[in-house]
């Protein structure tokens, strides 16, 4: 079981270029969520999804798109790439079907650098 | 605004017992993480509280304060592979989690 797979492991961008970052979970979660972690701040909420379907605006969601066709993937888009992306991206899942708060699992990363 | 405070940084020495200590202020409560993240990895979940009390976990242990709008993760033992950042999170009212800018420990032989 692999669990979270993000792809990229790393990139290099140029400024106004379009990118997209993957993420493919195993673990059949209903709920994904997208996070950038900067030095000195904590994870913040790009966009989520409680099921497939369907999508959410976190916390810094402009410049930022998502889609959820399936259960399993999850890509995020940069539409135009600026230096203020260059961060470290995470995908995460969670099973929420509950209706019970569940823990959020992390994929490795991608290491993003707009220039 | 929704605000989570936990130190910056601090040292410890190997063997040892450090307390972590995290306050938050959020619109609602539904839980409270803390997760361990190790430079250059991605986070992995330690430990979730909902309720008031402590919660052990063999060397890690969680505590939680409503009221006070308190937490602290006690790390017992310490060994160098302790050394990492240590994550506090809380779920807000929309279920979505706030998190904190991160407390790394340095671990001294």
């Amino acid at each position: 079981i692999a669990g979270i797979t993000q792809a990229p492991t790393s990139q290099i961008l140029a400024a106004g270029r379009r990118m997209t970052l993957r993420c493919t979970q195993d673990m059949r979660h209903n709920a994904m969520y997208w996070y950038r972690q900067d030095l000195g701040l904590g994870l913040r909420l790009i966009h989520y999804s409680n099921t497939a379907g369907t999508t959410g605006k976190g916390e810094v969601p402009d410049g930022y798109s998502v889609s959820r066709a399936n259960t399993d993937d999850f890509p995020l888009t940069l539409a135009s790439a600026v230096p203020s992306q260059t961060s470290v991206y995470f995908c995460a899942s969670s099973d929420t079907s509950g209706g019970v708060t569940d823990t959020q699992y992390f994929g490795p990363g991608t290491r993003l650098t707009v220039l | 605004g929704q605000n989570i405070d936990q130190p910056t940084e601090m040292t410890a020495t190997e063997g040892a017992i450090v307390q972590i200590n995290c306050t938050y202020q959020t619109s609602g409560f539904n839980g409270l993480f803390w997760y361990q993240q190790h430079a250059g990895e991605a986070p992995t979940f330690l430990s979730y509280n909902v309720l008031d009390g402590l919660e052990e976990k063999g060397r890690f242990s969680s505590f939680l304060s409503r009221s006070k709008g308190y937490s602290y993760l006690l790390l017992k033992e310490l060994q160098m592979k302790d050394s990492a950042s240590y994550l506090c999170a809380v779920m807000d009212s929309n279920y979505q989690l706030i998190w904190g800018a991160g407390t790394k420990l340095i671990i001294k032989p």
